[in-house]
This record gives structure tokens, C-alpha cells and sequence, in this order.
């Protein structure tokens, strides 16, 4: 089955250091790749995706590239600001194959960030 | 635009008592999807709908869990009787059915019962 392994938080950076949070994933087929972002008390948010191999998911100065000969969809951010802090989903989208699962998403555990001034 | 709305945002209840939770998705999304966040298991899909019909129940954990969606406008997920071990945050979201995947939560309602 789909699954997607986020590395283990929590992060906790200071304001203007480089971000990156790992994300690999296993799936058949070719599925889009997100990140969403979960902030205090409220829901998810959707920051960027990616539909297919070698493209680069952008929003917000966060980046991730889908690198399918890794199976990976890194999330990274050159400076991060205190606003930043929040809790961190990479999930996944199966392909369209018929039946129910088609728009399913897949999250990883989340990784909480915490950005200090 | 509003998002997705649920309420209440907060529900204390004892166990054994029927607890309901309410969606409202975003105007023209045609699908709903139900979800349950806790420390211990992450987000878990419960159900999701398409055009008002329940496509998908696998997540939903046991019978004592319904959910229904009797408009577009509109969706329940009702817990009867309640337990300790359903405590978790829910949150709806809603989609296009043709960008399934681009989902749109809203704040969620925080569940403790005790």
C-alpha cells in the first residue's frame, strides 16, 4: 500500500536558518506529492505540490522537487521567520485507477517546526 | 470567500453521550472527506463523499461511528454512544471532484470525552 515516512520532529530552528524536512514515500504508479501546513488551532492548509517526476512545488520561499529515482519530496526553505512555526504533513495522491481510492491522500506524522527570534 | 466550517470548535461530553459534528464544505466543492487527528495515530481518513454519496467508509472505526451528508451544503459525523478513546480533533474538508487531491480543511472541532 501507499505509505509516506516523514523524518522525525521536533525541528526547532532560529530565524533565518536553512529548512529542510525530509519526506520519502513508497506508492505504485506515479502519485502527486504535497505539503500541507497545519498552524496553531487551525486546519490544514495546502503549500505546494507536485504532479510528476522532476517537478519543483513552490509557495511562500518553501520549495520541494518529486525525485522519483529517491522517492523523495523534500521540503526546504532558505530563511525561515518565526511566523514559520507549525506543524509540517507530506502526503501523497494516488493516480487515477479506478475504484475509490483515486484522490486519496496519504500523510506522513507530521514534523512540528518551531522557529526562535 | 468562506472556507469550510465546523462546529462546535470545542465539545466536552461524558461517556455514553451522542455527540454530533457538523460541516459545512466550500460553495461548488462537490466532495467532503472526514478526518480524525490524535498523537497516537496521526490523520486518519474516516469517509469521504462524492455528490452527496458516500464513496469510501473504510476509515470509519466502528459501528458506533456515522456520518451523512443529506445536501451539498451539509455533512454530519455523529459518535453514539461516545467513548474516552474518541477524543481526537475532526476536520472536514472539501474538494472539486475533479482536483480530489487539492483539499480544503476547516479548523476542526477538538473532541474530549470523558
Amino acid at each position: 500500500g501507499n505509505s509516506v515516512t516523514q523524518m522525525e520532529g521536533p525541528v526547532t530552528l532560529s530565524e533565518e536558518a536553512f529548512l529542510t524536512i525530509n519526506c520519502t514515500y513508497t506508492a505504485t504508479g506515479y502519485p502527486s506529492l504535497f505539503w500541507y501546513v497545519q498552524y496553531p488551532g487551525e486546519g490544514l492548509q495546502l503549500l505546494l505540490k507536485a504532479t510528476k517526476a522532476d517537478d519543483k512545488g513552490s509557495n511562500k520561499g518553501f520549495e520541494a522537487t518529486y525525485r522519483k529515482e529517491t522517492t523523495s519530496f523534500h521540503l526546504e526553505k532558505g530563511s525561515v521567520q518565526v511566523s514559520d512555526s507549525a506543524v509540517y504533513f507530506c502526503a501523497l495522491s494516488a493516480p487515477y485507477a479506478g475504484g475509490t481510492s483515486y484522490g486519496k491522500l496519504t500523510f506522513g506524522q507530521g514534523t512540528i517546526l518551531t522557529v526562535h527570534p | 470567500d468562506a472556507g469550510v466550517i465546523q462546529s462546535p470548535r470545542h465539545e466536552v461530553t461524558e461517556m455514553g453521550q451522542e455527540v454530533t459534528l457538523r460541516c459545512k464544505p466550500i460553495s461548488g466543492h462537490n466532495s467532503l472527506f472526514w478526518y480524525r487527528q490524535t498523537m497516537m495515530r496521526g490523520l486518519e481518513l474516516l469517509i469521504y463523499f462524492n455528490n452527496n454519496v458516500p464513496i469510501d467508509d473504510s476509515g470509519m472505526p466502528e459501528d458506533r461511528f456515522s456520518a451523512k451528508m443529506p445536501n451539498a451544503s451539509f455533512s454530519t459525523l455523529k459518535i453514539q454512544p461516545s467513548e474516552p478513546r474518541d477524543s481526537a480533533v475532526y476536520f472536514c474538508a472539501s474538494s472539486r471532484s475533479t482536483r480530489l487531491d487539492e483539499q480544503y480543511f476547516g479548523p476542526g472541532t477538538r473532541l474530549t470525552v470523558t
